[in-house]
C-alpha cells in the first residue's frame, strides 16, 4: 500500500531534550516536506526536499533540522525543543514536477512541557 | 508568509444541503488546490486546479480558480455525513516550486 509513515504518533517531551520525528514513504517520491498545523494558522511549512542531500527551508524553519541522505526518509529534529514548537505536524511527499499533488502522513502531535 | 484567508472558519449545516467556502489572497497563485483532513488523518487532496477561470468537479465536489488568480471557492452539493471534516485552500505561488501557501481551514459539521 502506497503511504506515508510517521513516527512517533504522539510525543510528550520536555523543554530542551533533543527529539526526531521520523516520515517514510514507499512511492519512490522524490519531493518530501514537513509542516507544522496550529489552531487558526492551518498548515505552515517547515523545511522541504526536492531531492537526495537537497533540503531548503520553509515558512517557518526556525528550531528545526532534516537530512535527506536516502530518497524514502526525510526525519525532523528538534535539536532543543521548546513550549512553542507544540503543535500537530505533518509529512508529506509528492512526485517529482508535481510537488502539489502531496500526500500527507498522518500525523505526530508533539507536546513539549 | 503569504498566508490566504479562507472563509467560513466553521459551518453547521443539515444533510443534504449544498455548501460553499472560498479562499482569497493578495498574491497571484498558479495553482490552487482543496484538500480535506479527517479527524485524526493527514489532509487529503480533492481537487487541483491549474489555470484561472477552469471549473473542475469531483463528483459531489465543484472548484473553481478564479479568473484573477487570486481566489477559488469550493462547492459541495447535497453534503452527507461523511463530508464532515476541515476542508483547507492551498495555493502554489509558483510554478514547479514546492512553495505553497494554506489557508486556516474550514470546519464543516454535517447533521443528520
Amino acid at each position: 500500500e502506497a503511504q506515508v509513515t510517521q513516527n512517533p504518533r504522539y510525543l510528550i517531551t520536555v523543554t530542551g531534550k533533543k527529539l526526531t520525528v521520523t516520515c517514510s514513504q514507499n512511492m519512490n517520491h522524490e519531493y518530501m516536506s514537513w509542516y507544522r498545523q496550529d489552531p487558526g494558522l492551518g498548515l505552515r511549512q517547515i523545511y522541504y526536499s526536492m531531492n537526495v542531500e537537497v533540503t531548503d527551508k520553509g515558512d517557518v524553519p526556525e528550531g528545526y533540522k532534516v537530512s535527506r541522505k536516502e530518497k524514502r526518509n526525510f526525519p525532523l529534529i528538534l535539536e532543543s525543543p521548546s513550549p512553542n514548537q507544540t503543535s500537530l505536524y505533518f509529512c508529506a511527499s509528492s512526485p517529482r514536477g508535481i510537488p502539489y499533488e502531496q500526500y500527507f502522513g498522518p500525523g505526530t502531535r508533539l507536546t513539549v512541557t | 508568509g503569504q498566508q490566504l484567508n479562507q472563509s467560513p472558519q466553521s459551518m453547521f449545516i443539515q444533510e443534504g444541503e449544498d455548501v460553499s467556502m472560498n479562499c482569497t489572497s493578495s498574491s497571484i497563485f498558479n495553482t490552487w488546490l482543496w484538500y480535506k483532513q479527517d479527524p485524526g488523518e493527514g489532509p487529503v487532496l480533492l481537487i487541483a486546479l491549474y489555470k484561472a477561470g477552469e471549473l473542475t468537479s469531483n463528483g459531489r465536489l465543484t472548484a473553481q480558480f478564479g479568473i484573477t488568480r487570486k481566489d477559488s471557492f469550493l462547492n459541495i452539493s447535497a453534503s452527507i455525513p461523511s463530508d464532515v471534516g476541515i476542508y483547507f485552500c492551498a495555493g502554489q505561488l509558483r510554478y514547479n516550486n514546492n512553495d505553497m501557501r494554506f489557508g486556516a481551514g474550514t470546519r464543516l459539521t454535517v447533521k443528520p
